[in-house]
């Protein structure tokens, strides 16, 4: 089934160990986006991509990059994890960037 | 600052009907998006209104009012498969997706 896939699933990870979320859609949609959703709080966007190539940095980018270096993948990096980055974490994409999001499964991170 | 207000939580009763409203201050408008989000699941998109007035898909309708800020999600015949969080989201003039914290719908029998 297309869609867009997440790994990993779930990570425990120690403060200032580097982590890199990965994501990759088969839909050859153009925009993807990296959010976390914390609990009480809205889906806050990281970091987006509206074509291959290029990036932009959302509502809360700090300590966090990305690349993007084809269509289809979007990794998201911690360059030195902090505790306060424990959250899930969802890759999203769509056709054009300005309708329906599709949503991978999530990546549960924990930084102790 | 870009706001988007909805309730924490609602509880209803299965078979009947359940409003969960949502009111917005954003920089600009090009669209609001309501989402379904089981517990430990991915968001999946429910409806898209970009006009005032109604859009109905089966037991769910959408209703926006641009004038006043304010959107609704109407959810009939509920089912205990509904019990789940409803996320509300404006598109602001930028194309940047602003989000709700979620409605938390309890279904009981």
């Amino acid at each position: 089934i297309a869609g867009i896939t997440q790994a990993p699933t779930s990570q425990i990870l120690a403060a200032g160990r580097r982590m890199t979320l990965r994501c990759t859609q088969d839909m050859r949609h153009n925009a993807m986006y990296w959010y976390r959703q914390d609990l009480g709080l809205g889906l806050r966007l990281i970091h987006y991509s509206n074509t291959a190539g290029t990036t932009g940095k959302g509502e809360v980018p700090d300590g966090y990059s990305v690349s993007r270096a084809n269509t289809d993948d979007f990794p998201l990096t911690l360059a030195s994890a902090v505790p306060s980055q424990t959250s899930v974490y969802f890759c999203a994409s769509s056709d054009s960037g300005q309708g329906e999001l599709f949503f991978g499964e999530g990546s549960r991170l924990t930084v102790l | 600052g870009q706001n988007i207000d909805q309730p924490t939580e609602m509880t209803a009763t299965e078979g009947a009907i359940v409003q969960i409203n949502c009111t917005y201050q954003t920089s600009g408008f090009n669209g609001l998006f309501w989402y379904q989000q089981h517990a430990g699941e991915a968001p999946t998109f429910l409806s898209y209104n970009v006009l005032d007035g109604l859009e109905e898909k089966g037991r769910f309708s959408s209703f926006l009012s641009r004038s006043k800020g304010y959107s609704y999600l109407l959810l009939k015949e509920l089912q205990m498969k509904d019990s789940a969080s409803y996320l509300c989201a404006v598109m602001d003039s930028n194309y940047q997706l602003i989000w709700g914290a979620g409605t938390k719908l309890i279904i009981k029998p």
